[in-house]
């Protein structure tokens, strides 16, 4: 079975820097796809990232952008300039039949 | 466009009563379709999938089940909550190739007191 690990529970970056959040995963498929998605406090599901396993250009956003290390399983997502916006709590998650999510960082973005 | 709706947003109930929430589909024609519950600050776990109509798969044992009557329209419910039934129940779609992800609904909030 799939799995997705986030180590960090939470995290809080300064308006306009730059965090890094990280992502691990397992899985024995060599065609998948991964995704950020994040949830703000009203809860809402946005997706924020998506990248394919078979390609190895990362994905970007605007200011969002992968690092995506396939030999790894690993999968860490990049806010630039972090807005006030940007609080939320953020999933990485994998996909091959089914979406399988991570336990989530908390990030929180001080002004 | 599609769209995805989902009620009730909140509900308190007592233990041991029933339960059934909602979820509709918008703009899209045999889509798949989740549920997926979210404890207090924590994950989310799949609960049951439908790839069509009468077609559930469950993916943990609980006490809860699924239903999808229309192409569109998929529903969870329970006869006797308990009070770990409590959560937040995420209701999410996506097309058969499912490759962009799952578009979820706005969530209901369960309380079993």
């Amino acid at each position: 079975a799939q799995t997705v690990t986030q180590s960090q529970p939470e995290m809080s970056v300064q308006e306009a820097e730059t965090v890094t959040l990280s992502c691990t995963y397992d899985t024995s498929e060599s065609n998948y796809y991964l995704f950020w998605y994040k949830q703000p406090p009203s809860r809402q599901m946005i997706l924020v990232i998506r990248q394919e396993a078979y390609k190895q250009q990362n994905a970007t956003e605007n200011r969002f952008s992968v690092n995506f290390q396939k030999a790894a399983k690993s999968f860490s997502l990049k806010i630039s300039d972090s807005q006030l916006g940007d609080t939320a709590m953020y999933f990485c998650a994998f996909m091959w039949n089914k979406l399988v999510f991570g336990a989530g960082t908390i990030l929180r973005v001080k002004s | 466009s599609q769209t995805i709706h989902q009620w009730p947003a909140t509900l308190v109930q007592p233990v041991g009563s029933p339960l059934s929430l909602e979820c509709t589909v918008e703009g899209t024609s045999n889509p798949n379709l989740y549920w997926y519950r979210q404890a207090a600050g924590r994950g989310l776990q799949l609960l049951f999938y439908s790839v069509g109509i009468g077609q559930i798969s469950s993916e943990v044992p609980q006490n809860l089940s699924a239903s999808r009557p229309q192409d569109r329209q998929f529903i969870l419910s329970s006869k006797k909550l308990l009070l770990s039934d409590s959560g937040f129940y995420l209701c999410a779609w996506s097309t058969s190739r499912d490759s962009y992800g799952y578009t979820f609904g706005s969530g209901t909030r369960l309380t079993v007191v």
